[in-house]
């Protein structure tokens, strides 16, 4: 069973939706929670990062960590053409990075 | 500040030819690693460094694959010889260290990538 387990995709949105990306974990060690947003051909890049339950806001963006059924999910409002990326959900415990496959999104003007 | 600089950011060669890729981290940044991101998929830990030690090089394929990093700065990655298999773009990233606190906070950075092609 792979550490972190992500919705593949690909998910295509009018401008201005609501995006809902998930993941699941295994391993209830403490450890933290991160959505990385990767452009085409770029390195990915931290977006937002978490180690509690509950909700985390930063602009247009709600990271979610749910402990209690090991689900992460990452929330964009009024989703943007510039927000098409692929988005990794990763999470951090024992000095080590463990990241999901990705889900490409696509946000249409 | 800069960033994680890569390079080349493109390689293609023939099977069997040995390739290596270099990374400069963010200064200061103690810790280097080398990931593997595969088509469609996540970035896959091949080493990782705290300075000049390799402390986590369980997924490093060592029959072809080496790396090296010097002086505790730049890293080198190396295959030789490569295989069909091994097309990718290979990711470096470096963190602050992360019993400082640095990686606490999740921030990985990471370089652009070298995209490699093995014909």
């Amino acid at each position: 069973q792979k550490e972190v387990e992500q919705d593949p995709g690909p998910l295509s949105v009018p401008e201005g939706a609501i995006v809902s990306l998930n993941c699941t974990y295994s391993n209830s060690a403490f450890q933290y929670f991160m959505w990385y947003r990767q452009y085409s051909r770029k390195g990915p890049e931290l977006l937002m990062y978490t180690y509690s339950s509950g909700n985390k806001e930063d602009g247009r963006f709600t990271a979610q960590v749910d402990k209690s059924s090991k689900y992460i999910s990452l929330f964009i409002r009024d989703s943007q053409p510039s927000d098409s990326a692929t988005y990794l959900c990763a999470k951090y415990n024992f000095n080590k990075f463990y990241f999901g496959s990705g889900t490409k999104l696509n946000v249409k003007p | 500040e800069a960033g994680v600089v890569q390079s080349p950011r493109y390689k293609i060669i023939e099977k069997k030819q040995p390739v290596a890729f270099w990374c400069n981290p963010i200064s200061g940044h103690n810790t280097l690693y080398w990931y593997l991101q595969n088509l469609g998929q996540g970035p896959e830990l091949l080493i990782r460094y705290e300075n000049e030690e390799a402390v986590d090089d369980s997924q490093l394929p060592k029959d072809r694959f080496s790396a090296e990093r010097l002086k505790g700065v730049d890293s080198t990655l190396k295959i030789q010889p490569a295989e069909l298999g091994d097309s990718a773009v290979y990711l470096c990233a470096s963190s602050l260290d992360p019993t400082s606190g640095g990686a606490d906070t999740g921030e990985l950075f990471f370089g652009e990538g070298s995209r490699l092609t093995v014909l």
